[in-house]
């Protein structure tokens, strides 16, 4: 079965560094998300991204959040400085074509620990 | 603040048993409604969606939607030991858009 690949599984760092992280959507979807989930919390969307733009973005996707498809392949999730209120699960997700959410596949996401 | 609720549990049943999970949410405008399961520290996977009011039955699970109570449940038959997780109900206007969920659910199914 395709799958969305996150890399990598878990990424430490320190308050106010960058960090980029990776995913590699299912080659014929269109959109992808990220989302994230803080320890004990719920999955919070973060940003959807179609036809190399950002198409729809929640009020935790600030200044300090952006997205890339550099290569047709990658989708990449920076985080500009990082902050202790950062540390979450990041997943990746993507979605064929116009399909319903049936077909909403999530990566097994990427664990960022900010010291 | 479009908001999805869910008990956040633990409940506990025995294996065999009916397992219920329930869910509200607050945007009259939702148009899809999803059940995840969630096992710790792993990623969301789908286990139903529904669009219509009504029930939808696949295999053991069934999912119910009441659009006029904004109510959303999931019920898990002959339950089993591996079925115990937290449990995700999730909601959004349409597809392409972001999916809101609930906090989720967490069940114990005891043998």
């Amino acid at each position: 079965e395709p799958e969305v690949t996150q890399t990598p599984s878990h990424q430490v760092t320190q308050m106010g560094q960058e960090v980029i992280l990776r995913c590699v959507p299912i080659s014929n979807h269109l959109y992808f998300y990220w989302y994230r989930q803080i320890l004990g919390q719920k999955v919070e969307f973060l940003v959807s991204f179609y036809n190399n733009e950002i198409s729809e973005k929640s009020e935790i996707f600030d200044d300090q959040f952006s997205v890339e498809r550099p290569d047709g392949s990658n989708f990449t999730l920076k985080i500009r400085s990082t902050k202790l209120e950062d540390s979450a699960m990041y997943f990746c997700a993507s979605e064929d074509t116009l399909a319903t959410n049936e077909k909403l596949f999530f990566g097994s996401g990427t664990q960022l620990s900010v010291l | 603040q479009k908001e999805v609720e869910q008990n956040s549990g633990p409940l506990s049943v025995p294996e065999g048993a009916i397992a219920s999970l329930n869910c509200t949410y607050s945007d009259r405008g939702s148009q899809s409604f999803f059940w995840y399961r969630q096992y710790s520290g792993k990623s969301p996977e789908l286990i139903m969606s529904i669009y219509s009011n009504g029930d939808k039955e696949d295999g053991r699970f069934t999912a119910q939607l009441n659009k006029a109570s904004q109510y959303v449940s999931l019920l898990i038959r002959d339950s089993q030991p591996s079925d115990s997780a937290t449990y995700l109900c999730a909601v959004n206007q349409n597809s392409g858009y972001a999916l809101n969920f609930g906090k989720g659910t967490s069940l114990l199914v005891t043998p």
